[in-house]
């Protein structure tokens, strides 16, 4: 099973909001990442969190809020977000370890900022 | 820093045509190599990965790819694409230290029936 879940599919929302995207993975990888992917681009790593802990921040404005509750699941809190925010906020996850390295990804929240 | 170019933004095609897109990468230490698809309306699939071994690797869906380690290359293809191959193909790198993944600019493959 190689399956990560994403929830909600969509999600809109006004500059003032504050909401939260959620992932979801059982295959017991302790890597799980964030991603931006905008349209017809590609996706572009927002944060990795390695065994729970954010290991990689790719400069990432702070009215993105990442959490990591457990080796399960992945948050990525939203507040005060700005209309070129709308994008498809992906998720994955992976083993760590050489050779290990495969990235698994999730269907995507579509987010729209108004 | 870690870079992937791939050469063609858009193909278009014929069923049973085959089909190759380049991917080149800029990093002088050991890669992970792979190439993701996305479906239109679907999440990124692994297509297929590259990690040591035989440079010529095998994925799903009869695609194939080659890594050529002394031109940086990790080229796709497939010998006779159907239509349900339309779709957006990433090629992919990891070789930095940890597990940062850096994607290509995308390459639309449009095959028509």
């Amino acid at each position: 099973d190689t399956e990560v879940t994403q929830t909600p599919k969509h999600l809109v929302m006004g500059m003032t909001n504050k909401k939260s995207l959620k992932c979801e993975q059982h295959m017991g990888h302790r890597a799980m990442y964030w991603y931006k992917q905008k349209a017809k681009k590609p996706p572009e790593l927002m944060f990795v969190y390695s065994y729970e802990k954010l290991s990689i921040n790719e400069s990432v404005p702070s009215r993105f809020s990442p959490e990591c509750p457990n080796s399960s699941l992945l948050n990525l809190h939203l507040h005060a977000l700005q209309p070129e925010d709308s994008a498809l906020y992906l998720c994955a996850s992976s083993w760590l370890g050489a050779g290990q390295e495969t990235q698994y990804f999730g269907p995507g929240t579509r987010l729209l900022v108004l | 820093a870690q870079s992937v170019s791939q050469h063609n933004h858009h193909v278009i095609l014929s069923e049973a045509a085959s089909l190759e897109l380049g991917c080149n990468y800029s990093y002088g230490g050991t890669v992970n190599l792979f190439w993701y698809v996305q479906y239109p309306g679907q999440h990124l699939q692994l297509l297929l990965k590259y990690f040591s071994g035989d440079p010529l690797v095998k994925g799903i869906k009869g695609f194939e790819a080659e890594f050529i380690k002394s031109k940086f290359s990790f080229n796709l293809r497939k010998p006779s694409v159907q239509w349900s191959d339309t779709a957006e193909y990433f090629c992919a790198v990891n070789g930095a230290a940890g597990n940062k993944l850096t994607f290509g600019g995308g390459t639309r493959v449009l095959v028509k029936p």
